[in-house]
């Protein structure tokens, strides 16, 4: 298994300021990923974050609005940029395991953004 | 594209019952499939694996099943307690290296 810890857990935030997501595993993976969770839906996938280059992005979501560095196998950020009310969501960072491809979470970190 | 559905949406249940959630997908050439539990609030904890060459995997009460030619699982709990009420989500992989395609969530309510 993998332990993941993401930071902040939760925040508020004002219309236009910009937020970063840490993640941090207990081991080194090699492939990352961000997922969003919008109130009441399930998670979407933002981006797969990898390490040494730059992340791959999921139709819908670009990198001036969520940037994303990779600076290790155990550490990764999502910045959401100028955030509007539409970005508040939990955003969750996930690991998969390499032998068995089960994929792991973090505790989500909740957004609002007024 | 890789389409996910569970049914039923919400379910309540007095304690003890035992119940089964169901997900559907359609494309059916999967590498593995996994079944989540995600409280209010909180990220998803990792209930089950299943690769694509097995039919089922038990954990404790859990058993879940899989049925790639009808693009079928099923996550049975036996004996249901009122701490298994969360959201239960299932997710599809169709290769190694793609994304999981997660299904919309099953919401259970397991009444003392």
């Amino acid at each position: 298994s993998a332990v993941i810890s993401q930071k902040p857990s939760r925040d508020i935030c004002q219309r236009g300021t910009s937020l970063t997501i840490q993640c941090q595993v207990d081991s080194q993976v090699t492939m990352m990923f961000w997922y969003r969770q919008q109130p009441g839906q399930s998670l979407t996938l933002i981006a797969t974050a990898n390490q040494g280059s730059e992340a791959t992005y999921e139709s819908g979501f670009v990198i001036d609005k969520f940037p994303i560095s990779r600076p290790n196998l155990t550490f990764s950020t999502l910045t959401v940029s100028n955030m509007s009310p539409e970005d508040s969501s939990i955003y969750l960072c996930s690991v998969a395991i390499p032998n068995t491809g089960e994929l792991f979470f973090g505790e989500g970190s909740r957004l609002t953004v007024l | 594209k890789q389409e996910v559905t569970q049914i039923p949406a919400a379910l309540s249940v007095p304690e003890g019952e035992n119940l089964v959630l169901n997900c559907s997908f359609t494309d059916s050439a999967i590498y593995n499939l996994q079944w989540f539990r995600q409280d209010p609030g909180k990220g998803l904890t990792s209930l089950l694996l299943i690769q694509s060459s097995q039919r089922e995997q038990t954990s404790g009460r859990l058993n879940a099943s899989l049925d790639k030619s009808s693009g079928r699982s099923t996550l049975y709990i036996a004996a249901s307690q009122p701490g298994d009420s969360a959201t239960y989500l299932c997710a599809v992989r169709l290769s190694s290296g793609d994304k999981l395609t997660f299904g919309t969530g099953t919401r259970l309510a397991v009444r003392p």
